[in-house]
């Protein structure tokens, strides 16, 4: 069975810092997508990982995919106000089935 | 629409009515998704449709839940005697393909009372 951990659940930090954000998952998959989530509002996709060793970024945010390890990266560099969201870690289980992280809250500090 | 539309965005019943939630996916997506999320949690995959394929309901926590999806394009989340436990926000997803980035709903918050 496919389980998704996502760590940290929560994370307060001041604008112009770096962090990292990471998703574990248990068995084969070659596919992980990062979803952002405003409060009240639905999930917007970020990223799309498809194959060892992708990486992704937009803006501030940049992700990538180690198979191998069973593990992506969601870094985000001098972070800004705009950034605060819950980010959520989803994981292909089939063709067609996400398997999802409990999310990431992300509260950034002016 | 240019999004996924779902209706209605809240909800408030009494224990042991009848609900329908309602999706309208993006035009030409394919591939349909039902989710519940409880506050502060992750995503609980529901049920999957796939054109004219026999649904994955697989995820359906109870015989009370229920979906249909007609001609291929609306669909609606049916709750039968409704319990306290399923209150929670049941988002709808679709995408162009199975293999495909969902594109997300603004959600139905269902409370139960």
């Amino acid at each position: 069975e496919l389980k998704v951990e996502q760590n940290p659940l929560f994370l307060s930090m001041q604008e112009g810092k770096n962090y990292t954000i990471y998703c574990n998952y248990s068995t084969t998959s070659d596919r992980l997508y990062w979803y952002r989530q405003d409060p009240g509002k639905s999930l917007e996709s970020l990223f799309v990982l498809l194959s060892n060793g992708a990486v992704k970024q937009e803006g501030r945010l940049m992700a990538s995919l180690d198979t191998k390890a069973r593990l992506s990266t969601l870094h985000i560099t001098a972070a800004v106000h705009d950034l605060s969201a819950t980010y959520f870690c989803a994981v292909d289980n089939s063709n067609y089935q996400l398997i999802w992280g409990a999310g990431t809250k992300l509260i950034i500090k002016p | 629409g240019a999004g996924v539309s779902q209706s209605p965005s809240n909800k408030v019943t009494e224990k042991g009515k009848d609900v329908e939630l309602r999706c309208d996916p993006i035009s030409g997506h394919t591939a349909l998704y039902w989710y519940r999320q409880s506050l502060g949690q992750g995503l609980e995959f529901l049920i999957y449709f796939q054109g004219n394929s026999a649904p994955d309901k697989s995820g359906l926590p109870s015989d009370r839940f229920s979906a249909e999806r007609t001609g291929g394009s609306v669909s609606t989340l049916t709750i039968q005697r409704t319990q306290q436990e399923d209150s929670a926000v049941y988002l709808c997803a679709s995408s162009l393909r199975s293999n495909q980035p969902q594109h997300f709903g603004d959600g139905t918050r269902l409370s139960i009372l």
